[in-house]
């Protein structure tokens, strides 16, 4: 079975501060992307970051991480040093390159930075 | 913003009607990508276009189809419409056939359906 799991339906975090948000997925793929997508109570869904399955350094965008960890089938997102329009939903996906690249997504975690 | 147009961004339509729902991809970008987005399922993929083919297919509904035109941009057509296909449609794009890069998506069409 494919599958996205975030465990996380809500979080806080205090501005300036560090946060995780967990991802755990389900494939018997080999080659498979994970990507993380934020999308602001305006509705749009941005990109945020990319990892292959096949790389072996951890992603990283600006203030972005992704904790990869293929053996645990984890991909959680790290932010770094919070801002308040870090506020949002945040969805783990997974893309298949045997189907296209369809992305199959988590139900999203729903951050909240706390000034 | 992402260079994916959709339009319109918010349509409402009766039961029973057909709507169609327009995306521009960011240029140089080959495949399309269609996704619903619902509070009781979450966000899923429908279709995807890649030159104008179609490359894959998700839970798309025998009421919905879609198309991919020579100059890349995509429709989706929904017809006899019910209330449980209200719903917040996205189109996405990539540069990659496979999914070897990032999808990059439309601000969204939101359709509700009385």
């Amino acid at each position: 079975a494919q599958k996205i799991t975030q465990t996380q339906p809500g979080m806080f975090v205090q501005e300036k501060e560090a946060v995780t948000l967990d991802c755990t997925y389900d494939t018997s793929d080999q080659s498979y992307g994970l990507f993380w997508y934020k999308q602001p109570s305006s509705g749009e869904m941005i990109f945020l970051i990319y990892q292959g399955s096949y790389d072996e350094q951890n992603a990283t965008e600006g203030r972005y991480s992704l904790n990869f960890q293929k053996a645990r089938k984890s991909a959680n997102l790290v932010i770094s040093a919070s801002q308040l329009g870090d506020s949002a939903m945040y969805f783990c996906a997974m893309g298949f390159y045997n189907q296209g690249g369809k992305l199959i997504f988590g139900q999203g975690t729903e951050l909240s930075v706390k000034p | 913003d992402s260079g994916v147009t959709q339009t319109p961004k918010h349509l409402i339509t009766a039961t029973g009607q057909r709507v169609t729902l327009r995306c521009s991809p960011r240029s140089g970008d080959l495949s399309v990508y269609w996704y619903q987005q619902s509070l009781d399922q979450g966000l899923q993929f429908l279709i995807q276009y890649y030159n104008g083919e179609e490359r894959a297919k998700g839970n798309i509904l025998e009421r919905f189809s879609a198309q991919q035109f020579p100059d890349l941009h995509s429709e989706l057509n929904l017809s006899s419409l019910e209330l449980g296909d209200s719903a917040l449609y996205f189109c996405a794009s990539s540069v990659a056939p496979h999914g070897e890069r990032e999808q990059f998506f439309g601000p969204g069409t939101r359709l509700t359906v009385l």
